[in-house]
């Protein structure tokens, strides 16, 4: 039982390069979240999935786009980088609503 | 203004000490309240919830709920060094599963 898996652990892009961050979870939750965290900032939704097939914005989605591929899995992906986007991203799944479940993170740097 | 603040400290106990963290919210209509803790370079691990008014706990750890007065605290009686970390609050309101952050309060236990 790996609990919620992120890959990659770490990233360098450069300006307007694209890459896609994936999450996978084997807890069969139902709900799964995208946030970036932020020196100073706390943690920020990004977007949220309530269920397969469902996709929605949360606080700061403005640069990426989601996909939630089935139950287990969903990706964030950014389509053109920007340095504002350096962060660390975590995913989390919970099984219904609020107690969430994290996964190690990814750290991005974008030149 | 954000809607959960923390004070980000840092916050400083010797061991053995009482360390009190605090945390206030703007969302009236908030559920639940969550506590988790944010060692360096880690994600972010649950220690517990609280929806109901008063004291719950759980080992070491006290979490308090005032409703009226928008106020959760964390209590962390007989703290360790490994206590040392990021304190993240965290508050569900209306909306479906998703969760709002405070910044965090960096707790610092030295011996």
């Amino acid at each position: 039982n790996a609990g919620v898996t992120q890959t990659p652990k770490f990233q360098v892009l450069k300006t307007g390069q694209s890459m896609t961050l994936q999450c996978a979870q084997d807890m069969n939750h139902n709900s799964m979240y995208w946030y970036r965290q932020d020196p100073g900032m706390g943690l920020r939704l990004i977007y949220y999935s309530a269920s397969e097939g469902t996709t929605d914005k949360g606080e700061v989605p403005n640069g990426y786009n989601v996909s939630r591929l089935n139950k287990r899995e969903f990706s964030l992906r950014l389509e053109s980088a920007a340095p504002s986007q350096t962060s660390v991203y975590f995913c989390a799944s919970s099984k219904q609503e609020e107690t969430q479940y994290f996964g190690p993170g990814t750290r991005l740097l974008v030149l | 203004q954000k809607e959960v603040e923390q004070n980000s400290g840092p916050l400083s106990v010797p061991e053995g000490a009482i360390a009190s963290l605090n945390c206030t919210y703007s969302d009236r209509g908030s559920q639940s309240f969550f506590w988790y803790r944010q060692y360096s370079g880690k994600s972010p691990e649950l220690i517990m919830f609280i929806y109901s008014n008063g004291d719950k706990e759980d080992g070491r750890f006290t979490a308090q709920l005032n409703k009226a007065s928008q106020y959760v605290s964390l209590l962390i009686r007989d703290s360790q060094p490994s206590d040392s970390a990021t304190y993240l609050c965290a508050s569900s309101g209306t909306s479906y599963g998703k969760l709002t952050f405070g910044q965090g309060t960096i707790l610092t236990v030295h011996p």
